[in-house]
Parts: C-alpha cells; structure tokens; sequence
C-alpha cells in the first residue's frame, strides 16, 4: 500500500496560518476516521498532535486544527510559531489492509 | 509519565539477526497494545509491526512478514522485534511506539539505529 501523499514543504511568517494536505484513496482516508497528524523534530521522536481526524491529545495547542474531505485530510496551524517548525506526518489506520499507512512527511518552515 | 526506550541497535551485516528492545514505563504495559515503526536516513516513517495488549494477536508489514517476528514480556514491561535476514533496506531507526484504542499510535520513543553494512 503507498505512502499517503503530502507537500514536500510548506511555509509560511510568524502569525499566519498553514495548511498541510495528505491525499489518500478511497481504501484508507476515505474509508474511515482515523487519521492522526504527528510533529517531529529533527532528531527527535514523533509526537501526536492530532487523532481521528480532528481530536487533539492533552497538552496539544488548539492552534492545531485537524479535518477531512473525502480521500483528503488536513492540518491546519493557526498563529504559527517558531516552535512549530518541524517535519508534519500524517497517518491513517486502515483495518482492512496494511492496518496503517503514513505520509510522506512535510517540512514546515517558519520564515 | 509514559516513556518508552529502545535499545540493541547497531551495525549488523547483511543476512545476519538482531533483536531490539523497549523498556516501558509510567504506564500499564500489559494493557496497551505496541507498535514498532521505523524511519529510513533522511525519509519518511513506516509502520513495521503490532502486537497485541496480551501478545495474541501480531500483525506485519508486508516489508517485513516472515522476517521480523514482535513479541513481548508484560512481566517486565519489555517489548522486542527480532530483525532476522536484514538487508541493506532495513537500516532505520527503529520506534516502539504505543497503541490507542486500535486506531491511535500515541507515545513514541526515541529510537535505536540499526545500519545493515557489510
């Protein structure tokens, strides 16, 4: 099953708002609600920043905003940051094939 | 706090075994599922494996079915992947990872390398 597909690269000022796009089929993102969204910096483990699509954990900012269109699903930060650059994986669980599938990451730059 | 470290990475030559390990922590082991996920040099992350919260049930990527086999002792709050026939497309840094209610990869460690070199 193939990678989900994001943007190589997104950017954007201090203050202003992004979006990160990962495409699916109808076999994975279309199929069900789980999708999670996962920050990582260089050198350092994933950690998750949303789940089931729009759910954020505990301790996550609500600048972090999750939701989904058909084979489409997509993470919205609100307010960037400096903190927030870092690579962005999206992922989705799908029970009736490889049980889960990730992106091919997106490199966010804060400008 | 929940944490989760790796260890048992290294060098290991094309062909040969090698078993990697997370100890976990601040959290009911035996009541989570685990996961390990690997992430190439300089590429993106791929899920490997899962085992269940009572080791019944594992579940493989198509990658490494047949040659990597997950288990667990909940007794020590320990869980492996033993690495057998490794090639070259093996070499990552290998996350154990917990699970969520099924569809949730939450916690994540911090990763062991492992570079098959002959």
């Amino acid at each position: 099953q193939s990678a989900l597909t994001q943007p190589a690269s997104v950017s954007g000022s201090p203050g202003q708002s992004i979006t990160i796009s990962c495409t699916g089929s109808s076999s994975d993102i279309g199929a069900y609600n789980f999708v999670s969204w996962y920050q990582q910096h260089p050198g350092n483990a994933p950690r998750l920043v949303i789940y089931d699509v729009g759910n954020r954990p505990s301790g996550v900012s609500d600048r972090f905003f999750g939701s989904k269109s058909g084979n489409t699903a997509s993470l919205t930060i609100y307010g960037l940051q400096p903190e927030d650059e870092a690579d962005y994986y999206c992922s989705s669980y799908t029970p009736r094939n490889t049980l889960y599938v990730f992106g091919s990451g997106t490199r966010v730059t804060v400008l | 706090q929940v944490q989760l470290m790796e260890s048992g990475g290294g060098v290991v030559q094309p062909g040969r075994s090698l078993r990697v390990s997370c100890a976990a922590s601040g959290f009911i082991f035996s009541d989570f599922g685990m996961h390990w996920v690997r992430q190439a040099p300089g590429t993106g992350l791929e899920w490997v494996a899962l085992i269940s919260y009572d080791g019944s049930d594992k579940y493989y990527a198509d990658s490494v079915r047949g040659r990597f086999t997950i288990s667990r002792d909940n007794s020590k709050n320990t869980l492996f992947l033993q690495m057998d026939s490794l090639g070259a497309e093996d070499t990552a840094v290998y996350f154990c990872a917990r699970g969520f209610a099924n569809s949730i990869i939450d916690y994540w460690g911090q990763g062991t390398l492992v570079s098959v070199s002959s």
